[in-house]
């Protein structure tokens, strides 16, 4: 069965540091792999996705997240955080095969520090 | 605006008392879900639809239902409310077969 794996419940970070977010899956396929992010009070939205091809993906608000098949993950990166990127992520992962569903992480939660 | 739009947005109700939580989508989606998110559990699928009339199980069914009579629609039926059900609860619809997800902003459920 599909399982999707955020190590990290909590992470805090200073602004302009740099992010670097954790992710792993088991799934027996290749997967379409996927971070969403959650402000509060909002709906989740879509920060990248990767479905085949370059192994780095580059998503909005700045992010890039890298496949590394042979470690099961997809961790997401950001360079320089804002004060505004403080949110809930959710790594997630799905496959073409079966019915449209997606699998999620149990979310890592990011508080920047001015 | 292309939205997924779902009412209510909050809601206290009753064990027992039954009630649903609308979904409509506007981007002529074919695939729809419903998920439910808990702290530390993250989200969790309750049920998708595949096209209208289609709809399936997914890994947290117990205790509601759904239906898919048109395609824009594809409401979250609880019949008899209980407290286990108190929750955030998110609509979302897809173009494809496991694709992106468009997500509503949430409904947050409390069952006394």
């Amino acid at each position: 069965a599909q399982s999707v794996t955020q190590p990290d419940i909590h992470i805090t970070v200073s602004e302009g540091a740099s992010l670097e977010l954790r992710c792993n899956y088991s799934y027996g396929a290749t997967p379409y792999l996927f971070w969403y992010v959650q402000s509060p009070g909002q709906g989740l939205q879509l920060l990248l996705k990767y479905f085949s091809g370059d192994t780095l993906v580059q998503g909005i608000k700045g992010f890039e997240a890298e496949f590394k098949r042979s470690q099961s993950s997809f961790n997401l990166r950001k360079p320089s955080v804002h004060w505004s990127d403080a949110a809930e992520y959710f790594c997630a992962v799905g496959g073409i095969q079966g019915a449209q569903k997606l699998v999620f992480g149990q979310g890592t939660r990011l508080t920047i520090n001015p | 605006e292309a939205q997924v739009t779902q009412n209510p947005r909050y809601l206290i109700t009753v064990t027992g008392k039954k009630l649903t939580v609308t979904c409509s989508q506007n981007m002529n989606h074919e695939y729809m879900s419903w998920y439910r998110q808990d702290p530390g559990l993250g989200l969790r699928q309750i049920y998708y639809s595949m096209n209208v009339e289609v709809t399936d199980k997914g890994d947290v069914p117990e205790g509601y239902k759904v239906s898919r009579k048109e395609k824009r629609n594809f409401p979250l039926i609880l019949e008899s409310p209980s407290p286990n059900q108190t929750s955030l609860y998110f609509c979302a619809s897809s173009p494809e077969r496991g694709g992106v997800l468009f997500f509503g902003e949430g409904s947050r459920l409390t069952v006394l």
